[in-house]
């Protein structure tokens, strides 16, 4: 059971970038998958959830009408897409699956991809 | 949103001894709906206990979960060196999903 995450990269303010993440181990499609993000030297904050099948999607107010969570099931991914970024949104994003008996607790996580947004 | 409140923000303790953490939320959370994780340096978090008390494959029984409403524990029983790292609440009951702080495990 695996998760990888990429996509992260050095940007500058109001600019945009797509993570993925690829899972591999596991029926992809039986699973929620979230993102969630650390800051450097900070604690855990959750980002977004989308669910099996795309229908219920949520995100955090902070990322609420920038970000955009996506999934394609025949690939075993899934995206996030951030525009308008700012330098809060720097951390390290995490890929995250939904524990099957207590949907919104995270089972597996990834490693993370680094977003610095800076000018 | 719902806030956690961990306690204390460092814990300093050592190997064989008995670890107690707190959780405190600003509103009553189900108890089927909160969570421990671990984290060590520079690694993703681990998830330990799920629904309160629940304890996640592979967790050692040295790690236990209680609590109800807002006041939420994990108990480290005779604490490991491995143990040392950082713990973080969770609740799902309610979105947004959110984390505590956390709270640090030290060696004294």
């Amino acid at each position: 059971v695996q998760l990888v995450e990429s996509g992260g990269a050095s940007v500058q303010p109001g600019r945009s970038l797509r993570l993925s993440c690829t899972a591999s181990g596991f029926t992809f499609d039986d699973y929620g998958m979230n993102w969630v993000r650390q800051a450097p030297g900070k604690g855990l904050e959750w980002v977004s959830v989308i669910n099996w099948n795309s229908v219920s999607i949520d995100y955090a107010n902070s990322v609420k009408g920038r970000f955009t969570i996506s999934r394609d099931n025949a690939k075993n991914s899934m995206y996030l897409q951030m525009n308008s970024l700012g330098p809060e949104d720097t951390a390290l994003y995490y890929c995250v699956r939904d524990m099957l008996r207590a949907p919104g607790a995270f089972d597996v996580w990834g490693q993370g991809t680094m977003v610095t947004v800076s000018s | 949103e719902i806030v956690l409140t961990q306690s204390p923000d460092t814990l300093s303790l050592s190997p064989g001894e008995r670890a107690t953490l707190s959780c405190r939320a600003s509103q009553s959370v189900s108890s089927t709906h909160l969570a421990w994780y671990q984290q060590k340096p520079g690694q993703a978090p681990r998830l330990l206990i799920y629904g309160a008390s629940n304890r996640a494959t592979g967790i050692p029984d040295r790690f236990s979960g209680s609590g109800s409403g807002t006041d939420f524990t994990l108990a480290i029983n005779k604490l490991e060196p491995e143990d040392f790292a950082v713990y973080y609440c969770q609740q799902y009951g309610f979105s947004p999903k959110t984390f505590g702080l956390g709270t640090k495990v030290e060696i004294k």
